[in-house]
């Protein structure tokens, strides 16, 4: 079953322009990782943020997190096309990885030229 | 690239048959997952393996099966195929099962079953 659930299930923007899109997961969980995919291939990992942590940065990346409302954003600063691509937030509950990740169903996210 | 790799790239099935994919993980890495992605979804868990021993299982029946080789690379097997088990199938190598949130993802193996 989807943990979470990204809004929105897709945004398009201009080149140039912020785009942030966000996270709503169930349970308590102990970290929260933001993955991009490009058009239906691997994923790749861009942040994690832990349970105790209320903010992170990286490069064009910024990633919240709530815990109290059960939901985290990502923002992508200053975008470009090559950010097309659809970005899926996972968590995990601890336990060594016996229940993997839980992904939401994504934000399809279309930079225009 | 993440030097994880899967085959084959594509495959189409019919209902009722067996498929067997293949992962081979980053090199050293001895933890590997298995995700199942319906179109339109996010990846949902199917299990992991470790050192050759199955670590953890998500919702998943049976007939999903899987194996892990002494040298790390690993295969998932799915019998009596359904139309539902159409997907994109990913795999995912870890350095150490301590490290497991460290996920290198395949490209992935795209299952049609007709």
């Amino acid at each position: 079953s989807q943990q979470g659930e990204e809004d929105p299930q897709a945004l398009s923007i201009q080149e140039g322009e912020n785009a942030t899109m966000n996270c709503s997961y169930k349970t308590s969980i102990n970290n929260l990782q933001w993955y991009r995919q490009n058009s239906g291939r691997g994923l790749v990992h861009l942040i994690l943020i832990r349970s105790n942590e209320r903010e992170k940065h990286s490069g064009r990346l910024r990633v919240t997190l709530d815990t109290s409302k059960k939901s985290s954003s990502l923002l992508i600063t200053a975008s470009r096309a090559a950010d097309t691509a659809s970005y899926f937030c996972a968590t995990d509950a601890g336990g060594g990885g016996a229940d993997g990740l839980t992904f939401g169903k994504g934000t399809h996210l279309i930079i225009q030229p | 690239e993440t030097g994880v790799t899967q085959s084959p790239t594509h495959l189409i099935k019919t209902r009722g048959q067996q498929v067997t994919l293949r992962c081979s993980s980053q090199s050293g890495h001895n933890t590997v997952s298995w995700y199942q992605q319906a179109l339109g979804q996010g990846p949902q868990f199917i299990f992991q393996y470790y050192r050759e021993e199955e670590n953890g299982r998500g919702n998943f029946p049976p007939r999903f099966s899987g194996l892990q080789f002494p040298n790390y690379s690993s295969e998932l097997n799915v019998n009596a195929l359904e139309l539902d088990d159409s997907a994109l199938y990913l795999c995912a190598s870890s350095l150490e099962r301590e490290r497991w949130l460290e996920q290198f993802f395949g490209p992935g193996t795209r299952l049609t079953v007709l």
